[in-house]
């Protein structure tokens, strides 16, 4: 399976900045996924990430507050733009090959 | 509304013995389903999985059983191990879902020596 590189794993962040997290994967894939989960909570999907095209994003997630960017089949990253303290989370990235979804080891975001 | 359930929060288990979690789901759309354990400060990594075409998936200690009819899938992890504490994900993807998972709220599985 692949193996995925997230950084940076944890930051804390004064409220108003932005934070790009990165994902880096070993081998080529198509579909990527950015979850955010949320003190307690499950994984909520943010969006699907695949190269070459926009990313779609799920329902109460917008493009201005998380862009995202996929420039190759390796590589992508997240955006939590103009930052508030609900946007503490744990954000992870996942890639699909074949019916295997594998995870980064996540970005703990605490936002002051 | 919650696709995909897991109703204990938390559960505690005797090294040695049996370790049962369950999941129930809504959607009859589902047809591929997924167990992951997560530690504090790492991501997700996948267990085990079971198509909906099957009833049984085994992999050494950990076992999940789906049951269609009911809507529940079940992981057993026998013989619990120290190492089994961790909070385990159930989840699930629907067949026109492009491959988007949803996922249960988890259940912290907690091993007694």
């Amino acid at each position: 399976s692949a193996v995925i590189s997230q950084k940076p794993s944890r930051d804390i962040c004064q409220r108003g900045t932005s934070l790009t997290i990165q994902c880096q994967v070993d081998s080529q894939v198509t579909m990527m996924f950015w979850y955010r989960q949320q003190p307690g909570q499950s994984l909520t999907l943010i969006a699907t990430a695949n190269q070459g095209s926009e990313a779609t994003y799920e329902s109460g997630f917008v493009i201005d507050k998380f862009p995202i960017s996929r420039p190759n089949l390796t590589f992508s990253t997240l955006t939590v733009s103009n930052m508030s303290p609900e946007d503490s989370s744990i954000y992870l990235c996942s890639v699909l090959q074949g019916n295997g979804y594998t995870f980064g080891s996540g970005t703990r975001l605490t936002v002051v | 509304d919650q696709q995909v359930k897991q109703n204990s929060p938390s559960l505690s288990v005797q090294e040695g013995r049996i370790s049962i979690l369950n999941c129930d789901y809504t959607n009859s759309m589902f047809d591929y389903f997924l167990w992951y354990k997560k530690y504090p400060a790492e991501g997700p990594t996948f267990l085990i999985s079971i198509s909906s075409i099957k009833d049984k998936n085994e992999d050494g200690r950990f076992t999940v059983f789906l049951n269609k009819s009911a809507k529940h899938l079940s992981l057993h992890i026998v013989p619990s191990q120290p190492g089994d504490s961790a909070v385990y994900f159930c989840a699930a993807r629907s067949m026109d879902s492009n491959y988007q998972l949803i996922w249960g709220a988890g259940t912290k599985l907690i091993i007694k020596p």
